[in-house]
């Protein structure tokens, strides 16, 4: 069964600090990996999407990395705001004949404290 | 550029009641489109997915269908509402704008709606 799992659930930083979400995929066949960012009641934007041949994709403050064989992605997140509260997904896509299905997992609350 | 809308945007029904959630893409031509649920506490779930008008396939079973009668309008409904349907309703596009050579590397990227909030009481 392809899952995916975040770690941490939940996560406080004060300002400035750079963090670390984890994403871990049990089914190393993948697609690609996407990370996405959900605030409150909102529908999901899309940060980053590494193709599963790729090892990393940057932009702004974020980096994201993936380890096929090992089923890890993490995504790097430099000089914290307040602005960059949110919850942060990680989705992994996997071939689905004429698509691309997503699995995601549950999540990380970021808190960024000014 | 390419929008998604979703409409309506929040939705209190009885059990019992009929569904219809519309989702349209604009900017774009022949998109693959996809319904999410979000229910509290779980994470997304692909209920629904379509790479043509007339073509769903469905994830999972459950008291809901979808059609897509246009091109770039997916609907999601429901005969009868259960309590279980409760939630937040993402509707997705991904598209060819890279054309195959892309979509075969993998650069297929899905963009998503605001979402309707739907309560069933």
């Amino acid at each position: 069964k392809q899952e995916v799992t975040q770690i941490p659930a939940a996560l406080s930083v004060p300002e400035g600090e750079n963090l670390v979400l984890n994403c871990s995929f049990t089914d190393s066949a993948i697609y690609n990996l996407q990370w996405f960012r959900q605030d409150p009641g909102k529908g999901l934007t899309s940060l980053l999407l590494i193709q599963s041949s790729q090892r990393e994709q940057t932009s702004g403050r974020l980096n994201a990395s993936l380890d096929k064989s090992s089923g890890r992605s993490t995504l790097y997140i430099a000089a914290s705001q307040p602005g960059d509260s949110a919850t942060y997904l990680c989705a992994v896509g996997y071939y689905g004949g004429a698509t691309n299905k997503l699995i995601f997992g549950t999540g990380t609350l970021l808190a960024v404290q000014p | 550029s390419q929008t998604i809308h979703q409409w309506p945007a929040t939705l209190v029904q009885p059990v019992g009641s009929p569904l219809s959630l519309e989702c349209t893409v604009e900017g774009t031509s022949n998109p693959n489109l996809y319904w999410y649920r979000q229910a509290a506490g779980r994470g997304l779930q692909l209920l629904f997915y379509s790479v043509g008008i007339g073509q769903i396939s469905s994830e999972v079973p459950q008291n809901l269908s979808a059609s897509r009668p246009q091109d770039r309008q997916f609907i999601l409904s429901s005969k009868k509402l259960l309590l279980s349907d409760s939630g937040f309703y993402l509707c997705a596009w991904s598209g060819v704008d890279r054309g195959l050579a892309g979509w075969l590397a993998g650069e297929e990227t899905q963009y998503f709606g605001p979402g309707t909030r739907l309560l069933v009481l």
